[in-house]
């Protein structure tokens, strides 16, 4: 089964801090991606990438970096938090020729007070 | 604009009531439309992929649609187990890799 990890399910922190969110995928995808799910508003993606140290913006990008140095890992870098970025992140990693089967991991609750 | 809508945002069933759950798109050109499942406290899990209209596919309870202009998830005789949030996804064409998904529809199935 694929596996996507996100170690940290729930993270507080300050506004203007800096917050760094890893994601692992044991599967050997090309791709992978970060969302936010918000509420009424559904899935929206930020970045993702399609090969090592490459990257693409997504919907929302903006307040967001990425950050891919090795295949099984997509981090997200918030590098100044304010508290609209309070949200549920979601990483996702998806086959070249399975693209569109995105496997998710559990999720991180962000909160910035 | 792409826009995808789910219909109802939410849905009480008991159990063995048959009913179905609408996605509605608008979009340039749809290369693919996808359905997952959501479990509180998860990330969604894949259910379902249709590239065409007449497009069909089932998974035990579950039978997804697909139309030119929306998609039904149709549960027959549910079970409790199958309370969940159903989300909808499309790709459309000059979307590399990108996925747009809708809100959502928050189903609870009572015994």
């Amino acid at each position: 089964d694929v596996k996507v990890t996100q170690s940290l399910r729930y993270l507080v922190k300050r506004t203007g801090e800096k917050v760094f969110l890893e994601c692992v995928q044991d599967m050997d995808h090309e791709n992978m991606f970060w969302y936010r799910q918000d509420p009424g508003l559904g899935l929206r993606l930020i970045y993702f990438s399609y090969d090592v140290k490459m990257k693409e913006k997504g919907d929302i990008p903006e307040g967001y970096s990425v950050s891919r140095e090795k295949k099984e890992r997509f981090s997200l870098i918030l590098e100044s938090a304010s508290t609209n970025q309070t949200s549920m992140y979601l990483c996702a990693s998806s086959s070249r020729d399975r693209e569109y089967e995105q496997y998710f991991g559990p999720g991180t609750r962000l909160t910035v007070t | 604009e792409d826009q995808v809508t789910q219909s109802p945002e939410a849905l009480r069933l008991q159990e063995g009531e048959s009913s179905s759950l609408n996605c509605s798109y608008t979009v340039s050109g749809l290369r693919g439309l996808f359905w997952y499942r959501q479990d509180p406290g998860k990330g969604p899990e894949f259910l379902f992929t249709l590239y065409s209209a007449g497009e069909e596919k089932e998974k035990e309870r579950l039978k997804a649609t697909l139309t030119k202009k929306e998609s039904f998830l149709h549960i027959t005789a549910p079970k409790p187990e199958d309370s969940a949030t159903y989300l909808c996804a499309v790709q459309v064409d000059g979307g590399y890799n990108k996925l747009i998904f809708g809100a959502g529809t928050r189903l609870a199935v009572h015994p």
